[in-house]
């Protein structure tokens, strides 16, 4: 079935650096949508793309639609401790037209 | 706050029980979805119904069902508990008015963490 593979799986970086994290696949999709889920509540939609190339923020936080449209990529900028969680990308498949969720990357900020 | 609500918040029951978690979506969706996550794991589509009808099943075992009332409210049932089937339960919901069959944004509910004993 189709994948979404989700990199890094886990980070752990110090307060103020920069963040990176991606999400690729060999299917394309119509949608990438990237989620943050703090521990032991519900994933919270960050942002949403819907055209290949869209680049979109929101705060601190930047997405990108990737050209293939097999890709999406997340960065957050001057990291602080409450951006800890699991970040999750997702797309919505061209082909089946289904939402599916990358397995997501852990992010641990020392202050 | 998604909107979406769901409960209980937590669940504490025996081993061969059986439990039903309760979902009401955004005002205005008509998709729910249903999702398993254990610890350190993913999000594992279990089901979703669409308007009072099933529309797509995931890894969802035989020993649990759902339904999606005229309210669009929704409940998962899950029976003959196991240890295993300790986690966290997630429902979301969606508006799904775009392309024919075609998922939309989720948004999701806080979630019931259950506990099997």
């Amino acid at each position: 079935g189709q994948q979404l593979n989700q990199s890094p799986q886990s980070m752990f970086i110090q307060e103020g650096e920069d963040v990176s994290m991606n999400c690729t696949s060999s299917s394309i999709f119509n949608t990438w949508l990237w989620y943050k889920q703090d521990p032991g509540e519900g994933p919270v939609l960050l942002i949403a793309l819907y055209k290949a190339g869209e680049l979109t923020s929101n705060g601190r936080l930047t997405a990108q639609f990737g050209i293939t449209r097999k890709d999406s990529f997340l960065n957050i900028s001057a990291s602080i401790p409450s951006d800890v969680g699991i970040y999750f990308c997702a797309g919505i498949s061209s082909n089946t037209g289904k939402l599916i969720f990358g397995q997501g990357t852990t992010l641990q900020v020392k202050p | 706050d998604s909107g979406v609500t769901q409960t209980p918040k937590h669940l504490i029951t025996a081993t061969g029980q059986r439990v039903t978690l309760r979902c009401s979506p955004r005002s205005g969706d008509l998709s729910v979805y249903w999702y398993q996550q254990s610890l350190d794991q993913g999000l594992q589509f279990l089901i979703q119904y669409y308007n009072g009808e099933e529309r797509a099943k995931g890894n969802i075992l035989e020993r649990f069902s759902a339904q999606q009332f005229p309210d669009l409210h929704s409940e998962l049932n899950l029976s003959s508990l196991e240890l295993g089937d300790s986690a966290l339960y997630f429902c979301a919901s969606s508006p799904n008015v775009g392309l024919a069959g075609f998922d939309d944004e989720q948004y999701f509910g806080p979630g019931t963490r259950l506990t099997v004993t």
